[in-house]
């Protein structure tokens, strides 16, 4: 069965810090990599994907990809009040074909004023 | 900004009821998608669907289950005899392209309550 990890948190950072959440998976051949932010009685928003190893930024996140350790995590900077969601890792597996996403069960953020 | 839409977005049934959610995807978009999320619990995948075929589907997908893609704009998941434990979120999604460089977007979704 494959699986993606996360830690459910709640982590908790003030704002204008850097929020570092992280998640592994277990099919080392999975290829890409999304982060979801999901507010509460919300459906998920993609916030960013990554492909390759190495770190890719969009405005204040960031998404980082170790396949090797299979490992990705997302920063997010100058964390802001409104970023207190719940940010869900998801990952595309090869092999079953690229038709759907295993989600992890998400990352509670509390951004405190 | 194009987006996915779904209606409605609470669905009240009796248990042993057929319901009927529907979905729009976006309008260049050729993959569709069904999941759902029981309260407190993952997003969970049940069907993708390309080309008026499912193309993929998982254990939870049975044979309760249909979906459809009707006319030009409406993508729909049927249950046929729902049951308590249908009551969840579902999300309809659609995707430009299938491959790993294409992300998936997600409707607001419909939540399901079985009574």
């Amino acid at each position: 069965q494959k699986e993606v990890e996360q830690n459910s948190g709640p982590l908790s950072v003030p704002e204008g810090a850097i929020a570092s959440l992280n998640c592994t998976y277990s099919d080392r051949v999975s290829q890409s990599f999304f982060w979801y932010r999901q507010y509460s009685g919300k459906s998920p928003e993609l916030i960013m994907s990554i492909y390759s190893n190495g770190d890719k930024e969009d405005g204040r996140f960031t998404a980082q990809l170790n396949k090797a350790s299979q490992y990705v995590s997302l920063l997010i900077r100058d964390s802001q009040p409104s970023d207190s969601a719940t940010y869900l890792c998801a990952v595309n597996p090869v092999s079953g074909g690229y038709n759907k996403l295993i989600f992890g069960a998400g990352t509670r953020l509390a951004v405190h004023p | 900004e194009p987006e996915v839409t779904q209606t409605p977005s609470h669905q009240v049934t009796q248990m042993g009821q057929e319901v009927i959610l529907r979905c729009v995807p976006i309008s260049n978009h050729l993959y569709f998608y069904w999941y759902r999320q029981i309260l407190g619990q993952k997003v969970e995948f049940l069907v993708s669907f390309y080309n008026n075929e499912i193309s993929e589907k998982s254990e939870i997908f049975d044979d309760q289950f249909s979906v459809e893609r009707p006319d030009g704009s409406n993508f729909t998941l049927k249950i046929r005899s729902t049951k308590l434990e249908d009551s969840a979120m579902y999300f309809c999604a659609s995707s430009e392209a299938q491959g790993p460089a294409y992300e998936q977007y997600f409707g607001p979704g419909t939540r399901l309550t079985v009574t």
